[in-house]
């Protein structure tokens, strides 16, 4: 399957800081990702579909303000935890579409602890 | 009703037995269907398309029916390194390209014992 990275694994920082995760597909372009959100013994939550050149489509209940996400080109997406308090706290995982397969290739996730 | 929906679990079986998890799905203009596998604090990953004529991976069978809106995943001969969370995960957009909006099952947890 196809390739997508995440930088950081692993965050933990002060409450009040920004934190920014980065997302890559490494073998093909992803004009369309996907950003998720899961907090323990929970399902993936969708939290924004990020696409390419355009503003991101963010879900019912996601403040747009305190998540940026940028979607710069068609390996790279970025998603910025604003200002972020110890609820924020979670896995964060993105994911590339892939349109031949109709389906998604997940990063391995960013673990975010928020002090 | 949750638009994907599946077996609580969690289940716990010894090593060779045969395992079943169902889910069904809400929307009935759902595209493509799927089985994904999420190790304990690790990414979700692509186990097997579902097709309508099903079809099978080795020891992994997977069926469809459209009418009743159902998925299942069938295990053989489990493995201990088949425990995981398997998540059903439903394809909704009804309108060609340009989404692949995915909406996941909570999942159900496998134990494989020894």
């Amino acid at each position: 399957g196809a390739v997508v990275s995440q930088h950081p694994s692993w965050v933990i920082c002060k409450s009040g800081t920004s934190v920014k995760i980065e997302c890559r597909s490494l073998d093909f372009q992803a004009t369309t990702m996907f950003w998720y959100r899961q907090f323990p013994k929970q399902s993936l939550m969708l939290m924004a579909t990020s696409n390419e050149g355009s503003k991101a489509t963010y879900e019912q209940g996601v403040e747009k303000d305190k998540f940026l996400i940028n979607h710069a080109s068609l390996t790279l997406s970025t998603l910025t935890v604003t200002s972020a308090h110890p609820e924020d706290s979670s896995f964060y995982i993105c994911s590339a579409a892939d349109l031949l397969e109709e389906t998604q290739y997940f990063g391995p996730g960013t673990r975010l602890l928020v002090l | 009703r949750k638009e994907v929906e599946q077996d609580p679990g969690p289940f716990n079986v010894p090593e060779g037995a045969t395992v079943a998890f169902n889910c069904t799905y809400s929307n009935s203009a759902s595209q493509s269907f799927f089985w994904y596998r999420q190790d304990c604090r690790k990414e979700p990953k692509l186990l097997m398309s579902v097709y309508s004529s099903g079809n099978e991976d080795g020891r992994f069978t997977a069926q469809l029916n459209r009418a009743s809106q159902y998925i299942s995943l069938l295990i053989r001969d489990s493995k201990l390194s088949d425990s995981a969370t398997y998540l059903c995960v439903v394809n909704s957009n009804a309108s060609g390209a340009g989404s692949y909006q995915l909406t996941f099952g909570k999942g159900t947890k496998l134990s494989v014992i020894p």
